[in-house]
């Protein structure tokens, strides 16, 4: 156990909706990261907060959007859902702002949109 | 399109074998990590190897990195069934860049 929770574990949804993912990174954890896996992409790197402001972007869709609340607890937005964007969608934490850090992950959230 | 490659894609060896991935990269790289992943579940950091560095050990892992060559391999030695998993690399770069590769699947049989 990582100490990284994620929640839903499992959500499915239609085509043109909106769900959010929401992830609590270990205690006393500052940065949170959200990636997200799926058999035609792999793993992408999407976004990095680090104490409530975001820290570097990756390959994330306009149509997604993420925020770190001043609990360091996270969330990610998907609006507008298409069929390719079911995934699995992790998040992870480190004690520090930095990409090298070691990240320890959750479970995941697997999305399936319909 | 993804920085890293991996290879071989994936792998089956006996326990007690020893097990090689390798991992080449596209841009020059601040750092490289190499992480596992358990069928489904989340990514466990395994170690990480400066661009100034050409190898690192680790309990029974043994990572070198060859920045003329782009390319890192990670060698699992006496390998256990317990090793069963996806193995990625994972490189950092200039402009917060971050990207994994494709990922070696390991299966060690008992």
């Amino acid at each position: 156990d990582s100490g990284v929770t994620q929640t839903p574990k499992h959500l499915i949804t239609a085509t043109g909706q909106r769900v959010t993912l929401r992830c609590s990174p270990r205690s006393g954890d500052l940065s949170v990261y959200w990636y997200q896996q799926s058999l035609d992409q792999g793993l992408q790197f999407l976004i990095q907060y680090y104490n409530g402001e975001e820290r570097a972007k990756g390959n994330i869709l306009e149509r997604f959007s993420a925020q770190q609340f001043p609990d360091l607890h996270s969330e990610l937005n998907l609006s507008s859902l298409e069929l390719g964007d079911s995934a699995l969608y992790f998040c992870a934490s480190s004690d520090s702002g930095g990409l090298t850090d070691t990240q320890y992950f959750g479970p995941g959230t697997r999305l399936t949109v319909l | 399109s993804q920085q890293g490659e991996e290879d071989p894609q994936a792998l089956s060896i006996q326990e007690g074998e020893n097990a090689t991935m390798n991992c080449s990269y596209k841009t020059s790289i601040n750092n490289l990590q190499w992480y596992r992943q358990n069928s489904g579940r989340g990514l466990v950091h395994l170690i990480l190897i400066r661009s100034n560095e050409r190898e690192k050990h680790s309990g029974r892992l043994r990572v070198t990195l060859d920045t003329s060559k782009k390319s890192s391999s990670l060698l699992i030695t006496a390998s256990r069934a317990a090793d069963t998993a996806s193995y990625f690399c994972a490189t950092d770069s200039a402009g917060n860049q971050f990207y994994f590769g494709t990922g070696t699947s390991l299966t060690v049989i008992p």
